[in-house]
Protein backbone atom coordinates (compact mmCIF):
# COMPACT_ATOMS: atom_id res chain seq x y z
CA UNK A 1 0.00 0.00 0.00
CA UNK A 2 0.91 3.42 -0.85
CA UNK A 3 1.34 6.16 1.61
CA UNK A 4 -0.20 9.24 0.73
CA UNK A 5 0.23 12.68 2.37
CA UNK A 6 -1.59 15.84 1.31
CA UNK A 7 -0.64 19.37 2.78
CA UNK A 8 -1.57 21.41 4.68
CA UNK A 9 -4.43 20.11 6.64
CA UNK A 10 -6.24 22.96 6.92
CA UNK A 11 -6.22 26.44 4.50
CA UNK A 12 -8.49 29.85 4.37
CA UNK A 13 -8.34 32.09 1.64
CA UNK A 14 -9.57 35.06 0.66
CA UNK A 15 -12.06 34.93 -2.22
CA UNK A 16 -9.93 36.36 -5.40
CA UNK A 17 -6.97 34.70 -4.09
CA UNK A 18 -5.27 32.25 -5.68
CA UNK A 19 -3.77 28.43 -3.80
CA UNK A 20 -2.14 25.66 -3.95
CA UNK A 21 -1.63 22.40 -2.11
CA UNK A 22 0.49 19.19 -2.37
CA UNK A 23 0.10 15.83 -2.55
CA UNK A 24 3.11 13.77 -1.76
CA UNK A 25 3.20 10.12 -2.32
CA UNK A 26 6.26 6.96 -2.88
CA UNK A 27 7.05 7.44 -6.33
CA UNK A 28 7.58 3.60 -6.56
CA UNK A 29 4.83 1.31 -8.14
CA UNK A 30 2.87 4.13 -9.57
CA UNK A 31 0.04 4.11 -11.87
CA UNK A 32 -2.26 7.22 -12.04
CA UNK A 33 -2.68 10.36 -9.45
CA UNK A 34 -6.30 11.00 -8.63
CA UNK A 35 -7.74 14.50 -7.62
CA UNK A 36 -11.06 14.69 -6.06
CA UNK A 37 -13.64 17.62 -4.56
CA UNK A 38 -15.48 16.74 -1.49
CA UNK A 39 -18.46 18.83 -0.20
CA UNK A 40 -19.97 18.04 2.69
CA UNK A 41 -23.25 15.62 1.98
CA UNK A 42 -21.95 15.07 -1.84
CA UNK A 43 -20.66 12.51 -3.62
CA UNK A 44 -16.75 13.57 -4.06
CA UNK A 45 -16.51 14.70 -7.63
CA UNK A 46 -13.60 13.23 -9.89
CA UNK A 47 -11.56 16.51 -10.89
CA UNK A 48 -8.26 15.21 -12.72
CA UNK A 49 -7.09 11.44 -13.23
CA UNK A 50 -3.00 11.82 -14.27
CA UNK A 51 -0.32 9.36 -14.90
CA UNK A 52 2.53 10.56 -16.94
CA UNK A 53 5.58 12.33 -15.57
CA UNK A 54 4.66 16.13 -16.76
CA UNK A 55 1.50 16.09 -17.12
CA UNK A 56 -0.52 19.14 -16.71
CA UNK A 57 -4.38 19.20 -16.68
CA UNK A 58 -6.84 22.32 -16.35
CA UNK A 59 -10.46 22.28 -15.40
CA UNK A 60 -11.72 26.02 -15.56
CA UNK A 61 -9.76 27.35 -12.86
CA UNK A 62 -8.10 24.47 -11.63
CA UNK A 63 -5.06 22.69 -12.64
CA UNK A 64 -3.24 20.41 -11.44
CA UNK A 65 0.76 18.70 -12.12
CA UNK A 66 2.56 15.81 -11.69
CA UNK A 67 5.94 14.98 -11.01
CA UNK A 68 6.55 10.92 -11.02
CA UNK A 69 10.26 11.19 -10.29
CA UNK A 70 10.12 13.15 -7.14
CA UNK A 71 6.42 11.53 -6.10
CA UNK A 72 4.15 15.20 -5.71
CA UNK A 73 1.64 16.59 -7.37
CA UNK A 74 0.19 19.86 -6.99
CA UNK A 75 -3.30 21.52 -7.27
CA UNK A 76 -3.95 25.12 -8.16
CA UNK A 77 -6.90 26.92 -7.64
CA UNK A 78 -7.10 30.63 -9.38
CA UNK A 79 -9.11 33.46 -8.22
CA UNK A 80 -10.88 31.24 -5.52
CA UNK A 81 -14.94 31.95 -5.28
CA UNK A 82 -16.72 30.74 -1.93
CA UNK A 83 -17.85 27.60 -3.84
CA UNK A 84 -14.45 26.28 -4.06
CA UNK A 85 -14.82 25.54 -0.38
CA UNK A 86 -14.73 22.19 -0.16
CA UNK A 87 -11.89 18.69 1.26
CA UNK A 88 -9.78 18.14 -1.81
CA UNK A 89 -8.21 14.69 -1.99
CA UNK A 90 -5.90 13.02 -3.82
CA UNK A 91 -5.55 9.36 -4.23
CA UNK A 92 -2.67 6.89 -6.12
CA UNK A 93 -3.69 4.18 -7.86
CA UNK A 94 -1.46 1.42 -8.20
CA UNK A 95 -3.10 -1.38 -10.53
CA UNK A 96 -5.43 0.80 -12.96
CA UNK A 97 -7.80 0.92 -10.47
CA UNK A 98 -8.92 -2.40 -10.10
CA UNK A 99 -7.34 -2.70 -6.59
CA UNK A 100 -9.12 0.26 -5.50
CA UNK A 101 -6.95 3.69 -4.32
CA UNK A 102 -5.27 5.07 -1.71
CA UNK A 103 -5.94 8.53 -0.44
CA UNK A 104 -4.55 10.86 1.44
CA UNK A 105 -6.04 12.54 4.47
CA UNK A 106 -7.45 16.02 2.03
CA UNK A 107 -7.05 19.46 2.64
CA UNK A 108 -9.54 21.41 3.68
CA UNK A 109 -10.23 24.34 1.52
CA UNK A 110 -12.25 27.53 3.22
CA UNK A 111 -13.10 30.79 0.97
CA UNK A 112 -13.38 33.83 2.86
CA UNK A 113 -16.01 36.42 1.44
CA UNK B 1 -19.40 8.61 -16.01
CA UNK B 2 -21.84 6.86 -13.26
CA UNK B 3 -25.27 8.30 -11.73
CA UNK B 4 -24.74 6.21 -7.75
CA UNK B 5 -27.23 6.37 -5.22
CA UNK B 6 -26.59 5.09 -1.50
CA UNK B 7 -29.25 3.83 1.22
CA UNK B 8 -29.51 5.18 3.56
CA UNK B 9 -27.94 8.73 3.68
CA UNK B 10 -27.39 8.81 7.93
CA UNK B 11 -28.42 6.68 10.53
CA UNK B 12 -27.43 6.56 14.39
CA UNK B 13 -27.40 2.95 15.78
CA UNK B 14 -26.84 1.68 18.84
CA UNK B 15 -23.38 -0.34 20.09
CA UNK B 16 -24.24 -4.52 19.46
CA UNK B 17 -26.50 -3.93 16.64
CA UNK B 18 -25.78 -4.04 12.66
CA UNK B 19 -26.88 -1.92 9.50
CA UNK B 20 -26.84 -2.80 6.20
CA UNK B 21 -25.58 0.12 3.27
CA UNK B 22 -27.27 0.11 -0.24
CA UNK B 23 -25.58 0.90 -3.11
CA UNK B 24 -27.09 1.37 -6.47
CA UNK B 25 -25.41 2.07 -9.85
CA UNK B 26 -27.19 3.34 -13.15
CA UNK B 27 -25.44 0.66 -15.26
CA UNK B 28 -23.60 -2.38 -14.96
CA UNK B 29 -20.16 -2.70 -13.47
CA UNK B 30 -17.97 -5.91 -12.83
CA UNK B 31 -16.22 -3.95 -9.88
CA UNK B 32 -17.29 -2.08 -6.58
CA UNK B 33 -15.56 -0.94 -4.15
CA UNK B 34 -16.43 0.19 -0.69
CA UNK B 35 -14.28 2.60 1.74
CA UNK B 36 -14.91 4.21 5.12
CA UNK B 37 -13.42 7.45 6.33
CA UNK B 38 -13.28 7.40 9.82
CA UNK B 39 -13.45 11.54 11.99
CA UNK B 40 -10.06 12.62 11.07
CA UNK B 41 -8.57 9.63 8.79
CA UNK B 42 -8.62 8.99 5.02
CA UNK B 43 -10.82 7.25 2.87
CA UNK B 44 -10.01 3.95 3.19
CA UNK B 45 -10.58 0.51 1.31
CA UNK B 46 -12.69 -2.12 2.95
CA UNK B 47 -13.05 -4.50 0.16
CA UNK B 48 -13.85 -4.88 -3.48
CA UNK B 49 -16.84 -6.91 -4.12
CA UNK B 50 -17.19 -8.47 -7.77
CA UNK B 51 -20.44 -9.98 -8.95
CA UNK B 52 -20.26 -13.78 -8.87
CA UNK B 53 -17.20 -14.18 -6.39
CA UNK B 54 -16.79 -13.99 -3.10
CA UNK B 55 -15.40 -9.92 -2.00
CA UNK B 56 -11.77 -9.40 -1.58
CA UNK B 57 -11.30 -7.65 1.85
CA UNK B 58 -8.29 -5.67 2.81
CA UNK B 59 -5.66 -5.74 5.74
CA UNK B 60 -7.40 -5.04 8.75
CA UNK B 61 -11.46 -5.85 7.24
CA UNK B 62 -12.64 -8.79 7.76
CA UNK B 63 -15.81 -10.75 6.12
CA UNK B 64 -17.81 -11.49 9.57
CA UNK B 65 -17.57 -7.60 10.20
CA UNK B 66 -18.36 -6.13 7.02
CA UNK B 67 -20.40 -8.84 4.85
CA UNK B 68 -20.53 -7.94 1.36
CA UNK B 69 -23.09 -9.15 -0.93
CA UNK B 70 -23.02 -8.75 -4.88
CA UNK B 71 -26.28 -9.59 -6.38
CA UNK B 72 -25.91 -8.38 -9.61
CA UNK B 73 -23.77 -5.57 -11.62
CA UNK B 74 -26.21 -3.05 -10.65
CA UNK B 75 -26.42 -3.50 -6.91
CA UNK B 76 -24.23 -4.45 -3.44
CA UNK B 77 -24.81 -4.23 -0.29
CA UNK B 78 -22.16 -3.52 2.95
CA UNK B 79 -23.21 -4.84 6.52
CA UNK B 80 -21.50 -3.38 9.61
CA UNK B 81 -22.01 -5.86 12.08
CA UNK B 82 -21.93 -5.75 16.06
CA UNK B 83 -21.63 -1.96 15.82
CA UNK B 84 -19.41 -0.42 18.06
CA UNK B 85 -18.35 3.92 18.63
CA UNK B 86 -15.07 2.94 16.40
CA UNK B 87 -17.48 2.24 13.44
CA UNK B 88 -18.95 5.66 13.39
CA UNK B 89 -17.29 6.80 9.61
CA UNK B 90 -18.93 7.77 6.34
CA UNK B 91 -19.24 4.74 3.98
CA UNK B 92 -18.92 4.95 0.53
CA UNK B 93 -19.52 2.90 -2.39
CA UNK B 94 -17.64 3.67 -5.96
CA UNK B 95 -17.72 1.54 -9.15
CA UNK B 96 -14.61 2.35 -11.82
CA UNK B 97 -15.49 3.33 -15.34
CA UNK B 98 -12.48 4.26 -17.93
CA UNK B 99 -9.73 5.43 -15.36
CA UNK B 100 -11.69 6.71 -13.05
CA UNK B 101 -13.45 5.61 -9.88
CA UNK B 102 -17.04 7.33 -9.53
CA UNK B 103 -18.59 7.54 -5.36
CA UNK B 104 -21.69 7.70 -4.08
CA UNK B 105 -22.95 10.23 -1.78
CA UNK B 106 -22.08 8.30 1.25
CA UNK B 107 -23.41 6.99 4.33
CA UNK B 108 -22.50 8.85 7.71
CA UNK B 109 -22.91 6.45 10.46
CA UNK B 110 -22.68 7.06 14.08
CA UNK B 111 -22.66 4.92 16.76
CA UNK B 112 -23.72 5.61 20.73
Amino acid sequence: ILNVEQSPQSLHVQEGDSTNFTCSFPSSNFYALHWYRWETAKSPEALFVMTLNGDEKKKGRISATLNTKEGYSYLYIKGSQPEDSATYLCATDAGGGADGLTFGKGTHLIIQP
Amino acid sequence: SAVISQKPSRDICQRGTSLTIQCQVDSQVTMMFWYRQQPGQSLTLIATANQGSEATYESGFVIDKFPISRPNLTFSTLTVSNMSPEDSSIYLCSVQRTDTQYFGPGTRLTVL
